[in-house]
């Protein structure tokens, strides 16, 4: 079965600042990696899918990319509203598999 | 519009059999896969497995497999997850989502609210 690791697994930033969480698989899975926000107390929702399609709603400022096995999920310019924890997944071949989530924090 | 509707709150003790529910509405139950993912406090997401509605066609996580059931009504447009002998462990969010696929690649578009589940004695 097809492990995801996360990088890093929390992070501390600013409103404004650029944050790139990363997603490693442990095979390739190009380009089916999907990435997930899910706020406190909230239900998950995707924002990334295919690697790099935004998902219809989510800001511009969230974007993705990778091949192969490696993955990033980048925030351009972070809001208030983007702190939580987010998740990849893959959809390769099942069974699927999210990573184990970054928590994006407030500094 | 697309809904997932999840049943509510569950406690129950050891050993007892549970299932929990997802009714869909606003699109064609038939048509998409349904995902079942567990939320274990505190954690993080773990996939569980799919189902395909048109013909009950399970996919199970080996994590999972053997301790849970899913299952599909279609003249109700419902999934269910059940077990037959509820553990303490088994204590978590469970959430059933839609399974978008296009193009080869699949993701969760559509997401319920959430079923808590407490086991204890």
């Amino acid at each position: 079965d097809i492990q995801l690791t996360q990088s890093p697994s929390s992070l501390s930033a600013s409103v404004g600042d650029r944050v790139t969480i990363t997603c490693r698989a442990s095979q390739t899975i190009s380009p089916y990696l999907n990435w997930y926000q899910q706020q406190p107390g909230k239900v998950p929702k995707v924002v990334i899918y295919a690697a790099s399609s935004l998902a219809s709603g989510v800001p511009s400022r969230f974007s993705g990319r990778g091949s192969g096995t490696d993955f990033t999920l980048t925030i351009s310019s972070l809001q208030p509203e983007d702190f939580g924890t987010y998740f990849c997944e893959h959809s390769y071949s099942t069974p699927y598999a999210f990573g184990q989530g970054t928590k994006l924090e407030i500094k | 519009e697309v809904q997932l509707v999840q049943s509510g709150a569950e406690v129950k003790k050891p050993g007892e059999s549970l299932k929990i529910s997802c009714k869909v509405s606003g699109y064609s139950f038939t048509s998409y896969w349904i995902g079942w993912v567990r939320q274990m406090p505190g954690k993080g997401l773990e996939w569980m497995g799919i189902i395909y509605p048109g013909d009950s066609d399970p996919r199970y996580s080996p994590s999972f497999h053997g301790q849970i059931t899913f299952s599909a009504d279609k003249s109700v447009s419902t999934a269910y997850l059940q077990w037959s002998s509820l553990k303490a462990s088994d204590s978590a969010m469970y959430y059933c989502a839609r399974q978008y696929c296009g193009g080869g690649s699949c993701h969760f578009d559509y997401w319920g609210q959430g079923t808590l589940v407490t086991v204890s004695s």
